[in-house]
């Protein structure tokens, strides 16, 4: 398997332009993740999938923020509109459901780094 | 009060040094706890789970506190290729897979 695939890996863009980051996860992991990473803020869960469906958004900045898990094989996070201080690293991750001690083993793509200028 | 947190770092050894992270976390009830590594510019990856009674894996030793909530990571005989960023992971009760990251320590092994 080629792991997480995350595309664009690169990404310039003016502010209040729309910006679509697009993953593709592990064949057969029923999980999915999107992390930010900045120096001052770490990596910080933005919302995971289930299954495909949302399990928790709650680290979803604003409503300009927004994912979609269309199908077992793709996810998809768009800002609309972007801003400068969205300029970071984007992760997707995924892994199958953990033991009944929760111990699972995350996969992350290479990520895709974002500057709004 | 950050759900996972890190003495930031950095680190800085000699090759062969012993070195040591510890790592808060604020929900007692959290079941599963991890370090990962980060290399610059690159993605987490899952370095060793951390058990209850602790666990070994090479050079690399991981404790469980529970009683005081941190967790820690011992390296022994540090090498140039241990430079990285360490990550603390937990999750938390009811967390389903859902993996919470401390910011990350930061160790530099010098020759």
């Amino acid at each position: 398997d080629a792991g997480v695939i995350q595309s664009p890996r690169h990404e310039v863009t003016e502010m209040g332009q729309e910006v679509t980051l697009r993953c593709k996860p592990i064949s057969g992991h029923d999980y999915l993740f999107w992390y930010r990473q900045t120096m001052m803020r770490g990596l910080e869960l933005l919302i995971y999938f289930n299954n495909n469906v949302p399990i928790d958004d709650s680290g979803m900045p604003e409503d300009r923020f927004s994912a979609k898990m269309p199908n077992a094989s793709f996810s998809t996070l768009k800002i609309q509109p972007s801003e400068p201080r969205d300029s970071a690293v984007y992760f997707c991750a995924s892994s199958l459901r953990g033991n009944r001690q929760g111990r699972t083993e995350a996969f992350f793509g290479q990520g895709t780094r974002l500057t709004v200028v | 009060r950050k759900e996972v947190e890190q003495d930031p770092g950095p680190f800085n050894v000699p090759e062969g040094a012993t070195v040591a992270f510890n790592c808060t976390y604020s929900n007692s009830a959290s079941q599963s706890f991890f370090w990962y590594r980060q290399d610059c510019r690159k993605e987490p990856k899952l370095l060793m789970s951390v058990y209850s009674s602790g666990n070994e894996d090479g050079r690399f030793t991981a404790q469980l506190n529970r009683a005081s909530q941190y967790i820690s990571l011992l390296i022994r005989d540090s090498k140039l290729s241990d430079s990285a960023t360490y990550l603390c992971v937990v999750i938390p009760p009811g967390g389903y897979n859902k993996l919470i990251f401390g910011a990350g320590t930061r160790l530099a092994v010098h020759p």
